[in-house]
């Protein structure tokens, strides 16, 4: 079947652990994003990549950060420089460039202790 | 400003009813994307519907219509004969500028359908 995944669902984390959230995507999308959601609130963007090995940061990147080696996969670090790392982390990707439609993961949930 | 703005926290309505979820937008960029997801309980975000800037026309997926008034500003979401599993968050997000770029969200609606 073809779609975004990310693992794992729950994640729990010591503070001052970095931690590698994974998001992969067999859709054959060029572009890939990571968001964060707090409760009560929408989406905002970390970082966002258009191509293999380029990405660009997003509105809130301090103390992420992202690679992408392969079209397939852009997984996200959140690190301990992230002062407030709890919170839903949900990647998308997209293909369409007049629309930029973006189709997103499960989400992982991570909490830090 | 806020660029996306929800003024509904939470809407009721009953089944098999119509219900419009507001959402107001800023921009100053004449090219540009809105969009409208849903995300039930379990968290993944569904995208529904998609406006461009330059559609001349409404848009409209099954039991979605998007209500585009562009001198207004805004890009109300239309549910027609609600269904219980209508439940769930809806954002409003918009895209400024073409080709691959960033979503700008709102805060969402919460829309309850009762029996």
């Amino acid at each position: 079947d073809g779609g975004i995944t990310q693992s794992p669902k729950y994640l729990f984390r010591k503070e001052g652990q970095n931690v590698t959230l994974s998001c992969e995507q067999n859709l054959n999308h060029d572009a890939m994003y990571w968001y964060r959601q707090d409760p009560g609130q929408g989406l905002r963007l970390i970082y966002y990549s258009q191509i293999v090995n380029d990405f660009q940061k997003g509105d809130i990147a301090e103390g992420y950060s992202v690679s992408r080696e392969k079209k397939e996969s852009f997984p996200l670090t959140v690190t301990s420089a992230q002062k407030n790392p709890t919170a839903f982390y949900l990647c998308a990707s997209s293909m369409d460039r007049s629309t930029d439609t973006q189709y997103f993961g499960p989400g992982t949930r991570l909490t830090v202790l | 400003a806020q660029k996306i703005t929800q003024t509904q926290p939470g809407m009721f309505v009953q089944e098999k009813e119509a219900v419009t979820l507001d959402c107001t937008y800023d921009t100053s960029d004449p090219s540009y994307g809105l969009f409208w997801y849903k995300q039930p309980s379990s968290g993944e975000m569904i995208f529904l519907i998609y406006q461009g800037s330059y559609d001349q026309q409404n848009a409209t997926e099954g039991r979605y219509s998007l209500n585009f008034q562009k001198a207004r500003k805004s890009a109300n979401l239309v549910i027609s004969a609600s269904q219980l599993g209508d439940s769930a968050m809806y954002f409003c997000a918009m895209r400024e500028g073409q080709g691959y770029s960033t979503l700008t969200f709102g805060k969402g609606t919460m829309l309850l359908v009762s029996p």
